[in-house]
């Protein structure tokens, strides 16, 4: 069975400060995946999704994403994070339903 | 419509009550799914239908939950005799296929067990 793990619980970052949030995956075959965001209150927003080609996906909001298989990770980073940024980020992997992981919580500093 | 609508907002029930809460997927979009959010964080799949078929079913408690997709009606999931546990933030998606499709979600339905 798939699973989706994002080692980071909570992150604090400055703003202006670039920012990684870390997801690995377990999926048998090549994985469709996905980055979501989470508002206080509010439902989820897609920043962006891997399916196949280019291994670096390019989002909403300034969000990117590398897909790299031999480490099965699939990486979030921003170069400059705004206070708006702040939220909830929840990786995941797709087989006819998603599997999220268990989120990062990102909080932003003056 | 263009965005999945899930009401109510926030729905409270006693021990034991019965629960219900429906969903409009996108216009078009022949994939539903229900996800239940617990302790915040954990997001566990309930269950996933293709138009009005069952499509997978595998994450649903069988004794006291249900579903529903109906022809030009809303979909619903209910909850029979809810408990404490049930208490979490219900979401549901919609998509155009079954596979490497892009889920759209609500903005969830609270529900609190008291």
């Amino acid at each position: 069975a798939q699973s989706v793990t994002q080692p980071d619980i909570h992150i604090t970052v400055s703003e202006g400060a670039s920012l990684e949030l870390r997801c690995n995956y377990s999926y048998g075959a090549t994985p469709y995946l996905f980055w979501y965001v989470q508002s206080p209150g509010q439902g989820l927003q897609l920043l962006l999704k891997y399916f196949s080609g280019d291994t670096l996906v390019q989002g909403i909001k300034g969000f990117e994403a590398e897909f790299k298989r031999s480490q099965s990770s699939f990486n979030l980073r921003k170069p400059s994070v705004h206070w708006s940024d702040a939220a909830e980020y929840f990786c995941a992997v797709e087989d006819e339903k998603l599997t999220f992981g268990t989120g990062t919580r990102l909080t932003i500093i003056p | 419509g263009e965005e999945v609508a899930q009401t109510p907002k926030h729905l409270v029930r006693g021990e034991g009550q019965k629960a219900k809460l429906y969903c409009a997927p996108i216009k078009g979009h022949s994939y539903v799914f229900w996800y239940q959010q617990v302790l915040k964080n954990e997001f566990k799949f309930l269950i996933s239908f293709q138009n009005e078929n069952v499509f997978d079913e595998t994450g649903m408690p069988k004794e006291r939950f249900s579903a529903k997709c109906l022809p030009n009606s809303p979909c619903s999931l209910e909850i029979q005799a809810t408990k404490l546990e049930d208490s979490a933030v219900y979401f549901c998606a919609s998509s155009q296929s079954w596979e490497g499709n892009i889920q759209y979600f609500g903005a969830g339905t609270r529900l609190s067990v008291l």
